[in-house]
């Protein structure tokens, strides 16, 4: 079964602080993984890494496929208060997967002025 | 252009009703998915619609179900309610003009489903 696992579970950080997320996973014919954003409303997209496009970034974002370790990491620097929330990691399989997102249980990021 | 929209927003239902959501993906998008979110499961993929046709379901009993029209708005259902459904149901929509491999999928603000 397809899994997928992010550390840490929460994170409290001030202002100002670079913070690292973890996400591995275990995907039968991995495609593709996902990071989005959660707020108090639906997950917002932020990157889409693929074979292809192993690293991405957008501002103050940047993330990273690692295939070899099966992982991915998040980076979030120079944090501000309105990046709390909840950093959801998420891994699509090829084959017959159409649609589907395996997500982990998500980091709470706390970011404190 | 206009995000992906869901109705209702807020539903209370008690235990043996059913229930009815729906899901208009971004203009364009025709794959639609569906997925139940809860504090002790997190996101959970419910199924996947595109061109009207299921391509794709998790692991659910059948009480839920769904399906697609013509112009790629979703439905789905849940009969013979039971406590344990109450959740947040996400649908996201995604671009697939061939029906391909997953693209970004983006989501709606989902509906909010108590069952007392």
């Amino acid at each position: 079964e397809d899994k997928v696992v992010q550390s840490p579970l929460s994170l409290v950080v001030h202002e100002g602080d670079t913070v690292t997320l973890n996400c591995s996973y275990e995907v039968t014919n991995f495609r593709s993984l996902l990071w989005y954003k959660q707020e108090k409303k639906a997950p917002t997209f932020l990157f889409m890494l693929t074979s292809s496009g192993i690293e991405k970034k957008s501002g103050r974002l940047s993330s990273i496929l690692d295939k070899k370790e099966l992982s991915s990491i998040l980076n979030i620097t120079a944090t501000q208060t309105g990046d709390s929330a909840i950093y959801l990691c998420a891994a699509n399989a090829g084959g017959t997967s159409y649609g589907k997102l395996t997500f982990g249980q998500g980091t709470i990021l706390t970011v404190h002025p | 252009k206009a995000g992906v929209t869901q109705t209702p927003r807020y539903l209370i239902k008690t235990r043996g009703q059913q229930v009815t959501l729906s899901c208009s993906p971004i203009s364009g998008h025709r794959s639609v998915s569906w997925y139940q979110q809860t504090p002790g499961q997190g996101l959970q993929f419910l199924f996947e619609y595109f061109s009207e046709t299921q391509r794709n379901k998790g692991n659910f009993p059948g009480r839920f179900s769904g399906r697609q029209f013509s112009n790629s708005r979703s439905e789905m259902n849940v009969s013979t309610l039971e406590l344990g459904d109450s959740a947040l149901y996400l649908c996201a929509s995604s671009f697939l003009p061939s029906g391909g491999p997953l693209n970004e999928q983006f989501f709606g603000p989902g509906t909010r489903l108590t069952v007392l």
